[in-house]
Formats: structure tokens, C-alpha cells, sequence
């Protein structure tokens, strides 16, 4: 079975911080996905990586970066928290040889 | 511009009854759907796919209808169980694509 994980189910911040979301799996999958689900919006991309050290911007990365620097680890950076980056934020990899994208538990995260 | 719609935000089942949710879409280049269930604090679990070159695809309670001319993809759940109530998020990816677009989700209740 794949393994997502995210590094904290529930996180509060205060505006102006510096976040770090961490993901992992154990899969082996090459490609990795980072999205925020808000309502009436549902998933939206904000970055995503197809190897290591390698990204893309999805549809929304303002006020976002990632980093990946090794292959079964994907983190999100919020370099200046703003309450509307108040939202769910949900991790996913897929392999190359597969269609499917296999998500982690997400990350509850409330900026103050 | 959203390439990939759910039109109904909500849908009530009773029991045992069927369920069938919704989803259009723009890009008739679109060769790979998905169906993700997600439950409130959980990250979205696969459910079903159908490729652009099937009109339908079956697994146990599940069937995905495609109708290509339309735009247009439906989940059939029977029957439904109370089990199934969750949101519902349809996919859609281009050829050559790892990149997914979501739709906004239905949320499915199935009353016993």
C-alpha cells in the first residue's frame, strides 16, 4: 500500500511566520503534488515535482515555494503566513508507471 | 476558467437506493478521469478511473459512465450505503500530463 504522510495534521500560525509542510511517501513514485482544498473551490495546485529538485508552479503559487531534495520527501514553505492561506493542504505522489494520485491525510492549517 | 465541473454541491440518498454524481468538463483533450472519496479530516482516497477510450468502467458498487460527445462523466454507487456519505471529487488530466484538475466536489449523504 502507499504511504503518505503529512509532518502535522493540525497547525496554528501567526501571520508573518515562516511554515514549513513536510510530506513523504514511500513509494518510489518520481512525481509529487502539493494542493490547498477550500470549499466551493475544491483541490487546487499550487506546485508540483517531477524529480528531485525539480518543480512547476500549479494554478495558485503566489506566496508559496517548495522544496525537494530527495525523492520521497516534498515540503511546502509559506514564506510570510497570511490568513488566507488559511486551508487544508493536501500532499500527493503518483509513479510514472500509474495514473492514479495517492494523497496524505492533509494538513489542517489556521493562520491568526 | 473552470475546465472541470461538478454542478450539484450536494446530493441526499436513502439507503440501499442509488447514488449518481456528476461531472462535466471543457478540455476535449482530457484522456484520463479519476473519482476520489474524501472524508472530513482525511486526504482523498482513490476510487475509480476510466480512460478516455472506455465509455465505462465497474468496480463492485462503483460503475464510471464516459460520454465523450457530452463532456460529461457520472458515478453510479448501488447500492448506497450510509458508509458512502463523504465528498466526492471527479479528475480530469491532458495526454502527456501528470497534472490533474479537480472539480469543486459533491457531497453525497445517504440517510438510513
Amino acid at each position: 500500500d502507499v504511504k503518505v504522510t503529512q509532518s502535522s495534521r493540525y497547525l496554528v500560525k501567526r501571520t508573518g511566520e515562516k511554515v514549513f509542510l513536510e510530506c513523504v511517501q514511500d513509494m518510489d513514485h518520481e512525481n509529487m503534488f502539493w494542493y490547498r482544498q477550500d470549499p466551493g473551490l475544491g483541490l487546487r495546485l499550487i506546485y508540483f515535482s517531477y524529480d528531485v529538485k525539480m518543480k512547476e508552479k500549479g494554478d495558485i503559487p503566489e506566496g508559496y515555494s517548495v522544496s525537494r531534495e530527495k525523492k520521497e520527501r516534498f515540503s511546502l514553505i509559506l514564506e510570510s503566513a497570511s490568513t488566507n492561506q488559511t486551508s487544508m493542504y493536501l500532499c500527493a505522489s503518483q509513479g510514472d508507471r500509474v495514473r492514479e494520485q495517492y494523497f496524505g491525510p492533509g494538513t489542517r492549517l489556521t493562520v491568526t | 476558467d473552470q475546465q472541470v465541473k461538478q454542478n450539484s454541491p450536494s446530493l441526499s440518498v436513502q439507503e440501499g437506493r442509488i447514488s449518481i454524481l456528476n461531472c462535466d468538463y471543457t478540455n476535449s483533450m482530457f484522456d484520463y478521469f479519476l473519482w476520489y472519496k474524501k472524508y472530513p479530516a482525511e486526504g482523498p482516497t482513490f476510487l475509480i478511473s476510466i480512460s478516455s477510450i472506455k465509455d465505462k468502467n465497474e468496480d463492485g458498487r462503483f460503475t464510471v459512465f464516459l460520454n465523450k460527445s457530452a463532456k460529461h462523466l457520472s458515478l453510479h454507487i448501488v447500492p448506497s450505503q450510509p458508509g458512502d456519505s463523504a465528498v466526492y471529487f471527479c479528475a480530469a488530466r491532458g495526454t502527456g500530463t501528470y497534472k490533474y484538475i479537480f472539480g469543486t466536489g459533491t457531497r453525497l449523504k445517504v440517510l438510513a
